[in-house]
């Protein structure tokens, strides 16, 4: 079991440009999450999905997008990347349903210049 | 609103005994997650308590009060290999979860 794959694993921009962060889970969870996490801090939700073709804005939304037209795959967009988000991004996935753990990717470490 | 707090670091001895404390402000609180997170790496669930009271895992154990909205993370028999940041997160309504910035903590021999 594969679990939650992100690619990729390393990434430079530059400011202005724009990417894709891939995300897919092979445990058939309905719930679906992209967080960043910068240096020394917590992990701020960015969006969640609690389904196909079911999206809704985290804590931090600003500059990204995101869509869920399969189960298994939750992709994070970045539109004209700014220093700002430089970070470290982790997709995370877990079943519908109280107590249920979430399971982290490897994350994206990704850096604009 | 959701706030969550715990310390920022903390440094116990190889083979001690470890509290990692965590208080949480929470809308319709559901439960409470601890997080292993080993510098450079993913998180990986610990535990989770939905109950009062002392949930045990091995070395690791977690406590809840949900009256007084505190929770503490209990490691024993401390190891080299512990030396992580460990991240409460407190779950609300529709399964929104709430993490806290961690608590790096360092074992020393």
């Amino acid at each position: 079991n594969a679990g939650v794959t992100q690619t990729p694993k390393f990434r430079i921009l530059k400011i202005g440009q724009s990417m894709t962060l891939q995300c897919a889970q092979d445990m058939n969870h309905n719930y679906m999450y992209w967080y960043r996490q910068d240096p020394g801090m917590g992990l701020k939700l960015i969006y969640y999905s609690v389904g196909a073709g079911i999206t809704d804005k985290g804590e931090v939304p600003n500059g990204y997008n995101v869509s869920r037209s399969t189960t298994e795959d939750f992709p994070l967009r970045l539109e004209l990347a700014a220093p700002s988000q430089t970070s470290v991004y982790f997709c995370a996935s877990s079943k519908r349903g109280s107590n249920q753990p979430q399971h982290f990717g490897d994350g994206t470490r990704l850096s604009i210049l | 609103g959701q706030n969550i707090d715990q310390p920022t670091e903390m440094t116990a001895t190889e083979g001690a005994i470890v509290q990692i404390n965590c208080t949480y402000q929470t809308s319709g609180f559901n439960g409470l997650f601890w997080y292993q997170q080993h510098a450079g790496e993913a998180p990986t669930f610990l535990s989770y308590n939905v109950l009062d009271g002392l949930e045990e895992k091995g070395r690791f154990s977690s406590f809840l009060s949900r009256s007084k909205g505190y929770s503490y993370l209990l490691l024993k028999e401390l190891q080299m290999k512990d030396s992580a940041s460990y991240l409460c997160a407190a779950e609300g309504g529709y399964q929104k979860v709430t993490f806290g910035t961690g608590t790096k903590l360092q074992v020393i021999p």
